[in-house]
This record gives C-alpha cells, sequence and structure tokens, in this order.
C-alpha cells in the first residue's frame, strides 16, 4: 500500500468555482503534512502547512483528520493561474522521509 | 538569490556513461534531500544528509548511485553507467531540522535524458 495517495484528476473547473482535493496516508503515526503545488516541468513550491485545528491561507483551507488518515485542500473562487498539479505531502514520526503522493491535476477554465 | 540551487539545469547523456549532479542548499538548512520525479508521478525519494552524514537511502537507489555531502553544505549525486530508465527529473531539496514543522524547499531540478 502506498504511502500517500491522492485521485490523480484532471480536475477541470471554470473560474470562479469552489473544488477540493483529498489525500489519504496509511502511516498512523505521520507527523507532518503539507499541500505543494507544482507547475508543468517546475520544481514543487509549498503551497501551505496542514495543521491540526486547520488553517487557511486567503482562498485556500487545509484541513487533517487523523482519525480518519486524511488531509483536504479546498480552493475557492478558482483562478486561471490555480491551474496546476497539487500535491499532498506526509512526514512519518519514525523516520525523517517525506511521502509525496502522485499529485492531482486541476485546469481553471475560463 | 537565497534559495536552493541546482546545476546543471539539464543533461542529455548517451547510455553508459557516467554523469554528476550538484545541489546547494539553502545556506542555514542542515538537511538534504535527493529525490527522483518521473512523468505523472510526485517525487520518489533518494537519500537524505543530516550535515555531512549520509542517513537514510531508498532501495530505490542501485549502486550505480552515489551521493555525497562532504562539507555538510553542497551535495553531489553522481550516477554510473546511466540507464535509459534514469531518464528523470532530478530533485534537490532541503530543510532545516529540529523545528516544529520541518519543511522542504526543493531546488529547479535537473533534468536528465539518457539516449
Amino acid at each position: 500500500r502506498k504511502e500517500v495517495e491522492q485521485d490523480p484528476g484532471p480536475f477541470n473547473v471554470p473560474e470562479g468555482a469552489t473544488v477540493a482535493f483529498n489525500c489519504t496516508y496509511s502511516n498512523s503515526a505521520s507527523q507532518s503534512f503539507f499541500w505543494y503545488r507544482q507547475d508543468c516541468r517546475k520544481e514543487p513550491k509549498l503551497l501551505m502547512s496542514v495543521y491540526s485545528s486547520g488553517n487557511e491561507d486567503g482562498r485556500f483551507t487545509a484541513q487533517l483528520n487523523r482519525a480518519s488518515q486524511y488531509i483536504s485542500l479546498l480552493i475557492r473562487d478558482s483562478k486561471l493561474s490555480d491551474s496546476a498539479t497539487y500535491l499532498c505531502v506526509v512526514k512519518t514520526g519514525t523516520g525523517n522521509q517525506f511521502y509525496f503522493g502522485t499529485g492531482t491535476s486541476l485546469t481553471v477554465i475560463p | 538569490d537565497t534559495g536552493v540551487s541546482q546545476d546543471p539545469r539539464h543533461k542529455i547523456t548517451k547510455r553508459g556513461q557516467n554523469v554528476t549532479f550538484r545541489c546547494d542548499p539553502i545556506s542555514e538548512h542542515n538537511r538534504l534531500y535527493w529525490y527522483r520525479q518521473t512523468l505523472g508521478q510526485g517525487p520518489e525519494f533518494l537519500t537524505y544528509f543530516q550535515n555531512e552524514a549520509q542517513l537514510e537511502k531508498s532501495r530505490l537507489l542501485s549502486d550505480r548511485f552515489s551521493a555525497e555531502r562532504p562539507k555538510g553544505s553542497f551535495s553531489t549525486l553522481e550516477i554510473q553507467r546511466t540507464e535509459q530508465g534514469d531518464s528523470a527529473m532530478y530533485l534537490c531539496a532541503s530543510s532545516l531540522a529540529g523545528v516544529l514543522q520541518e519543511t522542504q524547499y526543493f531546488g529547479p531540478g535537473t533534468r536528465l535524458l539518457v539516449l
């Protein structure tokens, strides 16, 4: 079983829509959670860390559900510039490895 | 620019040749990670260093791959006797260990094509 699983999509949404991505992780001892954004042929860039109480950064909201072992990312009022691949990342407590999902592709359509 | 840098950005080589990539982390970061990424996949962990010590290597890392971080600053990743299956983006990331939420920052990557 993979450490981190994501729906690869693609998600095609109109401008202004709200879209949500989920990601599940297998190791209940996981400690740190992140969402990264990756544009085509570029490196991943940190979008936001995910905290236990959930957190918001502008149009982006991240949630963590430890009981069900998933994290989510909600994007409100989608912009064309939000088109990218969103990577879910989990760091376990037993080692120092970061595990990446395969990414979810988002295209925002005018 | 004080971010992570990688060199070269692109490398084309023939099968059987050796290649070496360099990564310069963010200066105050003590951890440095190497990843490989192929199309449609997330980055796959290869190895990481804390200061100059290589602490963990993935089972993906065959004996043709070797990495060093001799002075605890920059790192090199060498692939010997390259194979076509080595074609991928090689990403380096650095982080500061010991903080509440260790966060990785990536370099632009080295895109390798083995012919």
